[in-house]
């Protein structure tokens, strides 16, 4: 059974930082690309970013571009969200799903994410 | 960007009844693989998204066959034959073809009447 486990949500300041990370399970890690899609309170569904299996390719939605980086470590059967710059409109659920690119049929339980003073 | 446009974006149903939701692409989901990456999802109160079709009108494995996905090009449609209980959510299209990014419509809340 594909488990994916989300972890390292919290409060945070505004300016401050944060790295989610998400432990998969039930299926070969290294061969499937992966994807970060976020969720702010009582809203839809967005995209944040995705990676390719080896780690040379990565995406961002422009709204945090420059901002967040996500990173793989296959070893470790892990993906990572490095979240720098943090805003109040970044306050959300982040959930790690599988694979990137036309459809995702895997997704976390999420981690909250709360950027407030 | 792919705009996806759900309606309606609210739906009361009867239990027992059909239930209808649309979507709208702002330009063809047709992939120059041949393949529409079309898909829908539910999300149960308090719960992750969970798929239910994929490439238009697949449905995925332990979803109940009164799910049922169609369309072609930019237009879409979710349909559930006869709503239970369990059924109420907040369904989402998401197209895969145009990415980055992919994109998902705003979600349709189904309740029960």
């Amino acid at each position: 059974e594909v488990q994916l486990l989300e972890s390292g949500g919290g409060l945070v300041q505004p300016g401050g930082s944060l790295r989610v990370s998400c432990i998969a399970s039930g299926f070969d890690f290294r061969f499937d690309s992966m994807s970060w899609v976020r969720q702010a309170p009582g809203k839809g569904l967005d995209w944040v970013s995705g990676i390719s299996v080896s780690g040379d390719s990565t995406y961002y939605a422009d709204s945090v571009k420059g901002r967040f980086t996500i990173s793989r470590d296959n070893s470790k059967n892990t993906l990572y969200l490095q979240m720098n710059s943090l805003r109040a409109e970044d306050t959300a659920i982040y959930y790690c799903a599988k694979p990137f690119g036309g459809t995702f049929d895997s997704w976390g339980q999420g981690t909250l994410v709360i950027v407030s003073s | 960007d792919v705009v996806m446009t759900q309606s309606p974006l609210s739906l009361p149903v009867t239990l027992g009844q059909p239930a209808s939701i649309s979507c709208r692409s702002s330009q063809s989901l047709v992939s120059s693989d041949g393949n529409t990456y079309l898909n829908w999802f539910q999300q149960r109160p308090g719960q992750s998204p969970r798929r239910l079709i994929y490439k238009v009108s697949n449905r995925d494995s332990g979803v109940p066959d009164r799910f049922s996905g169609s369309g072609s090009g930019t237009d879409f449609t979710l349909k559930i034959s006869r709503v239970e209980a369990e059924d109420v959510g907040v369904y989402y299209c998401m197209q895969g073809t145009h990415w980055p990014p992919v994109t998902f419509g705003q979600g349709t809340k189904v309740e029960i009447k």
